[in-house]
């Protein structure tokens, strides 16, 4: 069965530098891989996903990830920070065909200005 | 486009009080229908999915239980709701089995549930 592991908690970056939130899954054969953001009170919304092909992949709002198997690793970047970009982030990984989509626990992304 | 309704966004309940919340899509037909419910700092937990009118299947024992009466609607159910039913719950639809790359999962703004 595939997991997850969303080794921060918390994370605090001031407005305007760059970001990276650490994922590491656990699966036997080719995962599909998400990113969704949460902002407070409201439901998940997708930034980007990966399955095969560029291990780079862009997503919305300036958001890139970089697929590395040989670390089973899928963390999440970005160059410069918003304070909009303050929320919960959340990684997954799914099965290719009908399995179960498990989530990590979520990173909380708090940006000072 | 396709959208994702789920209502009351807040309700705090007593304990030994009845549940019902409701989700519904618009936008597309036959879709996969899930219940999650967040704890803060465990992520998401799936509590039932759906694959069609009338079918349901429970992730985990627990004293939910949800239906699809219809094609497009979900309700997550209780006859007697617990202190530990407290929590956030998401409804979310795909287009495929559990968000495939081609149909990830679309989430609701979900309902804060408190139980007192």
């Amino acid at each position: 069965a595939q997991s997850v592991t969303q080794p921060d908690i918390h994370i605090t970056v001031s407005e305007g530098a760059s970001l990276e939130l650490r994922c590491n899954y656990s699966y036997g054969a080719t995962p599909y891989l998400f990113w969704y953001v949460q902002s407070p009170g409201q439901g998940l919304q997708l930034l980007l996903k990966y399955f095969s092909g560029d291990t780079l992949v862009q997503g919305i709002k300036g958001f890139e990830a970089e697929f590395k198997r040989s670390q089973s690793s899928f963390n999440l970047r970005k160059p410069s920070v918003h304070w909009s970009d303050a929320a919960e982030y959340f990684c997954a990984v799914g099965a290719q065909y009908g399995n179960k989509l498990v989530f990590g626990a979520g990173t909380i992304l708090r940006v000072k200005s | 486009s396709q959208t994702i309704h789920q209502w009351p966004a807040t309700l705090v309940q007593p304990v030994g009080s009845p549940l019902s919340l409701e989700c519904t899509v618009e936008g597309t037909s036959n879709p996969n229908l899930y219940w999650y419910r967040q704890a803060a700092g465990r992520g998401l937990q799936l509590l039932f999915y759906s694959v069609g009118i009338g079918q349901i299947s429970s992730e985990v024992p627990q004293n939910l239980s949800a239906s699809r009466p219809q094609d497009r609607q979900f309700i997550l159910s209780s006859k007697k709701l617990l202190l530990s039913d407290s929590g956030f719950y998401l409804c979310a639809w795909s287009g495929d089995s559990f968000g495939s790359y081609n149909s990830p999962l679309h989430f609701g703004n979900g309902t804060r549930l408190t139980v007192t």
